[in-house]
């Protein structure tokens, strides 16, 4: 869900349970979307994307969801491990300007695996 | 992808002087980007660094206050100038469009490790 101020969604998992993590964008003609991870202290970490003529992309124990109707995206995370707790960011690539692409950053979703 | 380093990666400073961030990548890419991250917060554009040009700024963000140059492909600068506790920050740079043997890579962004940066 959306956050106010510096309070970010959480979710926090048992090691080993599957983990969903949800976004929603705003802008119907963006057309490509990226999940990145950003560990305490690091830079964000791409994980996965998918383009718009897409609605499900698989990789190793990740598979993004995208749901154009309703402008919803989603991060499911499989027999997720204690290396996995972690920030959360989805974001969109968007046309900015002319022929100028821009990506726009959600508000992060902090992932807590508890051993 | 793209092997991205900064320098610093942290450092504190006192308001009214200016710091100098570097971001060099190990391969010549088409695309480098700033970033800022404040506590907490999502991630927010400050501009795109175009090579032999003027970068492009965003919405509240000005070459004043944040100049930026890009002498080649593989390397850019940001300064932020006479700095206050509010730009308190960790400053990210980005890439995009790896040139790898004349292909063009995805138009995927890969980051930095960052520069934390704390003024007093």
């Amino acid at each position: 869900g959306e956050s106010v101020g510096l309070h970010l969604p959480t979710l926090s998992v048992q090691e080993g349970d599957n983990s969903i993590i949800n976004c929603a964008y705003s802008n119907s003609a963006s057309d490509y979307f990226i999940w990145y991870k950003q560990e305490s202290g690091k830079g964000p970490q791409f994980i996965i994307d998918i383009r718009s003529n897409m609605d499900k992309r698989q990789g190793q124990r990740v598979t993004v969801l995208l749901n154009k109707t309703v402008k919803h995206l989603s991060l499911q995370i499989a027999a997720t491990q204690p290396g996995d707790s972690a920030v959360y960011f989805c974001a969109e690539n968007r046309l900015s300007g002319g022929s100028n692409y821009k990506l726009t950053f959600g508000k992060g979703t902090l992932l807590t695996v508890n051993p | 992808s793209a092997v991205i380093s900064q320098k610093p990666s942290r450092d504190i400073c006192q308001r009214g002087t200016s710091l100098t961030i570097q971001c060099q990548v190990d391969s010549q890419v088409t695309m480098m980007f700033w970033y800022r991250q404040q506590p907490g917060q999502s991630l927010t554009l400050i501009a795109t660094a175009n090579q032999g040009s003027e970068a492009t700024y965003e919405s509240g963000f000005v070459i004043d206050k944040f100049p930026i140059s890009r002498p080649n492909l593989t390397f850019s600068t940001l300064t932020v100038s006479n700095m206050s506790p509010e730009d308190s920050s960790i400053y990210l740079c980005s890439v995009e469009g790896a040139l790898a043997g004349g292909r063009i890579s995805t138009d995927t962004q890969y980051f930095g490790p960052g520069t934390r940066l704390t003024v007093l």
